[in-house]
C-alpha cells in the first residue's frame, strides 16, 4: 500500500519570502501521479500543482513549483513570493497511474501561516 | 460553470441515527469520490462511483454506503451513527474514473457532520 508522509505539521513564512513544504511517499509502483492540494478555511480542496512520475521535469505553476526526486521518493512544494492568501493547510497526495486504483492517498497536511 | 455542490454544509445528528449526504458533481463529470476528513486520521478514501457503479472502496465498515444516480449526483449514507463518525465529508468529481488521467479532481466544500 502507498503511504504519504508530511512530517512538518506547521510552518510560517514572511510575506514575499519563499517557503518549501516537504513530502515523502512510499510506493512500489513506477508510474503514478503526485499532487499538492490547498485547503483554505472555506474547506474546499484546491489543486495547486500536479506531477506525473514519468516526467523528469519538475512541474511549475506561476509562484508554485515542485522538487520531484523520484529515487528518493520526495516531492516538495516551493512557494515563491508568499502572499497572505497562501495561508492554508497544504496536503500532498498520491494516485496510482492505473485507473483500477483510483483513490487519492493524502498526507496529514501542513498548516502554513503567512506573516505580514 | 458551477462547481461541486455538497448539501447540507452542516449537520448535527444523534448517536444511533442515520444520515444522508448529497453531492452534485460538475456538469459532464461522471465520477464522484467521497473522503472523510478528521483531525486524527486525516483524509481517508471512502468510495468512488462512476456511471452509477461503485468502482473502488476504502476500508470503512458496512455502515457507510453510497450510490450514484443517472445524472451523476451521488449520495452517501451512514447508518447507526457513532461519535467517531463526526468529520468533514468531502466529495470530488472528475470526468472519468480515477481523476481524469492525473488531472486530479474538483472538490466540494464538504459537509461537516457532528454526532452527539
Amino acid at each position: 500500500a502507498q503511504t504519504v508522509t508530511q512530517s512538518q505539521p506547521e510552518m510560517s513564512v514572511q510575506e514575499a519570502e519563499t517557503v518549501t513544504l516537504s513530502c515523502t511517499y512510499d510506493t512500489s509502483e513506477s508510474d503514478y501521479y503526485l499532487f499538492w492540494y490547498k485547503q483554505p478555511p472555506s474547506r474546499q480542496m484546491i489543486l495547486v500543482i500536479r506531477q506525473e512520475a514519468y516526467k523528469q521535469q519538475n512541474a511549475t505553476e506561476n509562484r508554485f513549483s515542485v522538487n520531484f526526486q523520484k529515487a528518493a521518493k520526495s516531492f516538495s512544494l516551493k512557494i515563491s513570493d508568499s502572499q497572505l492568501g497562501d495561508a492554508a493547510m497544504y496536503f500532498c497526495a498520491y494516485r496510482s497511474f492505473t485507473g483500477a486504483n483510483s483513490k487519492l492517498t493524502f498526507g496529514k497536511g501542513i498548516t502554513l501561516s503567512v506573516r505580514p | 460553470k458551477a462547481g461541486v455542490t455538497q448539501t447540507p454544509r452542516y449537520l448535527i445528528k444523534t448517536r444511533g441515527q442515520q444520515v444522508t449526504l448529497s453531492c452534485s458533481p460538475i456538469s459532464g463529470h461522471r465520477s464522484v469520490s467521497w473522503y472523510q476528513q478528521t483531525p486524527g486520521q486525516g483524509l481517508q478514501f471512502l468510495f468512488e462511483y462512476f456511471s452509477e457503479t461503485q468502482r473502488n472502496k476504502g476500508n470503512f465498515p458496512g455502515r457507510f454506503s453510497g450510490r450514484q444516480f443517472s445524472n451523476s449526483r451521488s449520495e452517501m449514507n451512514v447508518s447507526t451513527l457513532e461519535l467517531g463518525d463526526s468529520a468533514l465529508y468531502l466529495c470530488a468529481s472528475s470526468k472519468n474514473s480515477g481523476g481524469s488521467g492525473g488531472y486530479g479532481y474538483t472538490f466540494g466544500s464538504g459537509t461537516r457532520l457532528t454526532v452527539v
